[in-house]
């Protein structure tokens, strides 16, 4: 069971826009630690999508957007493409825990 | 822009260490500027933190694996390292190293990857 909790999966049409959403608690997004975002395709290492928030890595389109709320935070892909296909993790950290914490993944499918 | 290369054995024994090295090109590790990383992923699931080492040499551990854990550096190859002992199939799963600049609280470095079956 994971402390950030995101849904399994979702999908869309290409063009389309989904959003990923990321649901914590006290000690951790809500506890103003950042939200990030990460983007893992078949078979390889996690990739910087999203920091801080709102941040976008260099070479990130500005087709993902990320923002945040509470005690959640939403990973927001507009213009959906093939090649978005790929699992997104939420990351944040726990002060509880002492942890780094990982949401447990969404499987994004492009219809 | 530094690069993280895992390596290691791919198969460990049941109740035996697990141990992986991460060479980092492209910088050193002492520059004071990175905090060292590994984060697992068991087969089919999501991401764990495991523990990270600091530019001072101090490391840090998730609670949940810090009776097994040790982590450190060899300034001399440029490389950190991670040995899990008391090994178990739960332990079974992709390792990666992974970089944070300090100060920040994301990763945005990460190593390809190595599979770590453990079985007998």
């Amino acid at each position: 069971q994971s402390v950030l909790t995101q849904p399994p999966s979702v999908s869309g049409a290409p063009g389309q826009k989904v959003t990923i959403s990321c649901t914590g608690s006290g000690p951790n997004i809500g506890a103003g630690y950042g939200v990030h975002w990460y983007q893992q395709l078949p078979g390889r290492a996690p990739k910087l999508l999203i920091y801080g928030n709102t941040k976008r890595p260099s070479g990130v389109p500005d087709r993902f957007s990320g923002s945040k709320s509470g005690t959640s935070a939403s990973l927001a892909i507009t213009g959906l493409q093939a090649e978005d296909e790929a699992d997104y993790y939420c990351q944040s950290y726990d002060s509880n825990l002492s942890v780094w914490v990982f949401g447990g993944g969404t499987k994004l499918t492009v219809l | 822009q530094k690069q993280l290369q895992e390596s290691g054995p791919g198969l460990v024994r049941p109740s035996e260490t697990l141990s992986l090295t991460c060479t980092v090109s492209g910088g050193s590790i002492t520059s004071g500027d990175y905090n060292w990383s590994w984060i697992r992923q068991h087969p089919g699931k999501g991401l764990e933190w495991i523990g990270h080492i600091d530019h001072s040499g101090g490391s840090y551990h998730n609670p949940s694996l810090r009776s097994r854990v040790t982590m450190s550096e060899d300034t001399s190859k440029n490389q950190f390292s991670l040995n899990l002992n008391s090994v178990t199939a739960a332990d079974t799963a992709v390792y990666y190293c992974a970089g944070r600049k300090y100060g920040d609280w994301h990763f945005d470095l990460w190593g390809r990857g190595t599979l770590v079956t453990v079985s007998s």
